[in-house]
């Protein structure tokens, strides 16, 4: 199985200032067909997962254009230009290239 | 708008069995690919299984092979997950989710459904 590791696990951040959270996988995510499956997920507290990017940094209706993902091969990032009040909760990686689809163990944001 | 609703959740004893359903509204059914992802209390999400269009094909995370069953009903729009053999690490909330872009790619959840396995 592919393994998702994301860093940090924590990232207390300010008001207005950016985020980072890193994501790698312990194999390629390049898929047969050329394309790579990563996407990103965003879960509120007490809520459903929602998800805000696929393939990498494909932004999901609605999802503000402050997220943006980036990378390649094994190793890609989510940022956040500018983290407000509501991007408050976990974020989590996830593989769609292989079987099983696997996640990380997510990244909890909250504010300083 | 598109809407998945699961119920089914409760309480089991271990070893024992309970079927989740989803029900699904506001997009063709019949069209997608949909998965099953579960968050045990306090824990990160985990990937359980996926079921093509047609229900023809099926793939399961280790864990809950042999043990798990996804299934569905083009002609009412519902999913189905039967579980197994229930373990106390089979707690969690269950979501049901419409795939987008590739099989097993949630886009779009459900609020979820609890199970929880104690004797």
């Amino acid at each position: 199985d592919i393994v998702m590791t994301q860093s940090p696990l924590s990232l207390p951040v300010t008001l207005g200032q950016p985020a980072s959270i890193s994501c790698r996988s312990s194999q390629s995510l390049v898929h047969s067909d050329g394309n790579t499956y990563l996407n990103w997920f965003q879960q509120r507290p007490g809520q459903s997962p929602r998800r805000l990017i696929y393939k990498v940094s494909n932004r999901d209706s609605g999802v503000p254009d402050r997220f943006s993902g980036s990378g390649s091969g094994t190793d890609f990032t989510l940022k956040i230009s500018r983290v407000e009040a509501e991007d408050v909760g976990i974020y989590y990686c996830m593989q769609g290239t292989d079987w099983p689809r696997t996640f990380g163990q997510g990244t909890r944001v909250d504010i300083k | 708008e598109v809407q998945l609703l699961e119920s089914g959740g409760g309480l089991v004893q271990p070893g024992g069995s309970l079927r989740l359903s989803c029900a699904a509204s506001g997009f063709t059914f019949s069209g997608y690919s949909m998965s099953w992802v579960r968050q045990a209390p306090g824990k990160g999400l985990d990937w359980v299984s996926v079921i093509d269009h047609s229900g023809a094909d099926t793939y399961y995370a280790d864990s809950v092979k042999g043990r798990f069953t996804v299934s569905r009903d083009n002609s009412k729009n519902t999913l189905f997950l039967q579980l197994n053999s229930l373990r106390a690490e089979d707690t969690a909330v269950y979501y049901c989710a419409k795939d987008e872009v590739v099989p097993g790619t949630p886009g779009i959840w459900g609020q979820g459904t609890l199970v929880t396995v104690s004797s």
